[in-house]
């Protein structure tokens, strides 16, 4: 149980694209969805932290008008990079905690690697 | 300054082999300790967890200790196989908001 997917698995994009990420719990509801990214040999950075029905409160130096979030359901975030610039470039990967589970407890997605040229 | 350090930054390891991986952090208050395994273009997988009271946790091949007194936390990997080769992350929830700071990994390569 406790299964996160996200869609897609990886994209490439042109330079002031967007580009939507989806995140679903499969066979669970969540409270709470996290999104991260992870440059190459580096560790995770929260991005922002997105609650179902309420505004995602974003990291510091995390723009909020850039990387859009939006958590309609309990079972689905989306992560909206808008005007992509090859910085963007990462790999983009989210996690939820479950309903009825261990608040502290995230289970994580597949990522989504994301490709701006 | 990382308040979760890993170390070391990467480890080759001849298959078979034993190896340990090291945590050493500085957050507090302490809420748990997880070690996530993360292959390559993966998410992470939870490995094992542990709160203040435990010392020790195993998972297969897989055993992780704890020192709260020293806040550190070792992963040890007995027996290693070729799949084991991926990056293992150490990641200390604070306080009781779910706050979690992570180390930036150990990357390990096993080799046949």
């Amino acid at each position: 149980g406790a299964v996160v997917s996200q869609h897609p698995s990886r994209v490439i994009c042109k330079s002031g694209t967007s580009v939507k990420i989806e995140c679903r719990s499969l066979d669970f509801q969540a409270t709470t969805m996290f999104w991260y990214r992870q440059f190459p040999k580096q560790s995770l950075m929260l991005m922002a932290t997105s609650n179902e029905g309420s505004k995602a409160t974003y990291e510091q130096g995390v723009e909020k008008d850039k990387f859009l979030i939006n958590h309609a359901s309990l079972t689905l975030s989306t992560l909206t990079v808008t005007s992509a610039h090859p910085e963007d470039s990462s790999f983009y990967i989210c996690s939820a905690t479950s309903l009825e589970g261990p608040r502290d407890t995230q289970y994580f997605g597949p990522g989504t690697r994301l490709t701006v040229l | 300054k990382n308040q979760v350090e890993q170390s070391p930054q990467s480890l080759i390891i001849l298959e078979g082999k034993n190896c340990t991986l090291q945590c050493n952090y500085t957050v507090s208050p302490f809420s748990n300790l997880r070690w996530y395994k993360q292959d390559t273009g993966r998410g992470p997988v939870s490995l094992t967890i542990m709160t203040f009271s435990e010392n020790t946790k195993s998972n297969g091949r897989y055993t992780a200790t704890l020192d709260a007194d020293t806040k550190q936390s070792s992963l040890h990997i007995t027996a290693s196989q070729l799949s084991d080769s991926a990056s293992y992350i150490c990641v200390v929830s604070v306080g009781d908001n779910n706050d979690m700071r992570f180390g930036a990994g150990t990357r390990l390569t096993v080799k046949p």
